[in-house]
């Protein structure tokens, strides 16, 4: 079955280090996508890359990294930078045009203590 | 840049009874308009997209939407109302480079 897998679904972590949050494909999607989200504020884009080997930042991309070395990875980093990493982490992958939805990952449930 | 606005934080409705969750949308360009759905701890799922065919869009789960372009809105109805749509419901439309823009989400509780 084709889809989207997020890794793992819940990670704690200790304030001050950094974290990756893994995000795999298998649609054959060219776009790629990371949102954060907290209660009541929807979803917040981080970053997304629509090729490999290429990514832009979204609307909150402080503290956070990602790459795009193979057409269906797109893992993300939170840094020690990021000042309120505790959140749900949603990643989707889409066709990479406007007209295609976006399909999403299970999620990941980062808490940082 | 492109925004929406999703009326209503909560909805509740008794089971059997009609569901209607509200979407306004602004946009300079035609949209191309989203509603997910969302359960407790899980990824978003797409209910159904208006890209600019019909203006009103069946989806799955017995869903519809009405583009309204007068009214700059999306509307998600569903005629009767089931426990299992208790969930979070997003509203989005699409923006330059690829990209969605997303509402604040309206949870819809269902009494029995």
């Amino acid at each position: 079955d084709g889809g989207i897998t997020q890794s793992p679904k819940y990670l704690f972590r200790k304030e001050g280090q950094n974290v990756t949050l893994s995000c795999e494909q298998n649609l054959n999607h060219d776009a790629m996508y990371w949102y954060r989200q907290d209660p009541g504020q929807g979803l917040r884009l981080i970053y997304y890359s629509q090729i490999v080997n290429d990514f832009q930042k979204g609307d909150i991309a402080e503290g956070y990294s990602v790459s795009r070395e193979k057409k269906e990875s797109f893992p993300l980093t939170v840094t020690s930078a990021q000042k309120n990493p505790t959140a749900f982490y949603l990643c989707a992958s889409s066709r990479g045009t406007a007209l295609h939805e976006q399909y999403f990952g299970p999620g990941t449930r980062l808490t940082v203590t | 840049a492109q925004s929406v606005t999703q009326l209503g934080s909560h909805v509740s409705v008794s089971e059997g009874a009609l569901v209607l969750l509200r979407c306004n949308y602004s946009s300079s360009v035609p949209p191309y308009l989203f509603w997910y759905v969302q359960y407790p701890n899980q990824g978003l799922q797409l209910l159904l997209k208006y890209t600019s065919a019909a203006t009103l869009v069946k989806g799955i789960n017995g869903f519809e939407a009405e583009f309204k372009k007068s009214e700059t809105s999306f509307h998600l109805t569903k005629p009767s109302a089931h426990m299992s749509d208790a969930a979070e419901y997003f509203c989005a439309v699409s923006e330059r480079g690829n990209k969605l823009v997303f509402g604040a989400g309206t949870i819809l509780r269902v009494k029995s």
